[in-house]
């Protein structure tokens, strides 16, 4: 079993360009979770799933846009990339609510120029 | 709402040693408490997980900590530390139907001088 992937591992953005960091898991968890690592600030909640075709805002959403494609997957889009946007970003997923223990893919390093 | 502090954003230990990461949180509901490390380039991964079942926990490695309510703490703790013990180490807070979710601390950096 893999667990959780998440594609690619490395980007380089200028700005203004778009992309989209993809996120798979094969633990057959409801929940899934897209943070971002900052130095210093530890991991913030951009978007959250807690079920198929269901997404909720959570602390930094400024500038995202998540799809819940199916119980599988869910991606994070950039529709135009900022500086402040260059950060360490890492998908998780959980069997149920966010009490329940979170499994962490590798993470995405993105830099925007 | 939750919050979590980690007090020292980097802690040094010489191998063998006694390793204390310090964790206190606020919440006004009882917590869940977590205690997850991330290794260079990689993901989190559970250390181990305050439920309520009891105070004191036990995790992986040889790691433990102890819920203590009167001190809103949640301390990290390991009797000898190993050099494979070096990386930074996040607590975190959730509560049951909290739209904050899991909280995380800012983490602490623990380095092992051999």
């Amino acid at each position: 079993n893999a667990g959780v992937t998440q594609t690619p591992k490395f980007q380089v953005l200028k700005t203004g360009q778009s992309m989209t960091l993809q996120c798979a898991q094969d633990m057959n968890h409801n929940s899934m979770y897209w943070y971002r690592q900052d130095p210093g600030m530890g991991l913030r909640l951009i978007y959250y799933s807690a079920s198929e075709g269901t997404t909720d805002k959570g602390e930094v959403p400024n500038g995202y846009n998540v799809s819940r494609l199916n119980k599988r997957e869910f991606s994070l889009r950039l529709e135009s990339a900022a500086p402040s946007q260059t950060s360490v970003y890492f998908c998780a997923t959980s069997l149920g609510q966010h009490t329940d223990t979170q499994y962490f893919g590798p993470g995405t390093r993105l830099t925007v120029l | 709402a939750q919050s979590v502090t980690q007090l020292g954003s980097h802690v040094s230990v010489s191998e063998g040693a006694l390793v204390l990461l310090r964790c206190n949180y606020s919440s006004s509901v009882p917590p869940y408490l977590f205690w997850y490390v991330q290794y260079p380039n990689q993901g989190l991964q559970l250390l181990l997980k305050y439920t309520s079942a009891a105070t004191l926990v036990k995790g992986i490695n040889g790691f433990e900590a102890e819920f203590k309510k009167s001190e809103t703490s949640f301390h990290l703790t390991k009797p000898s530390a190993h050099m494979s013990d070096a990386a930074e180490y996040f607590c975190a807070v959730s509560v049951a139907a909290s739209y904050d979710k899991v909280i995380f601390g800012p983490g602490t950096s623990l380095s092992v001088i051999p």
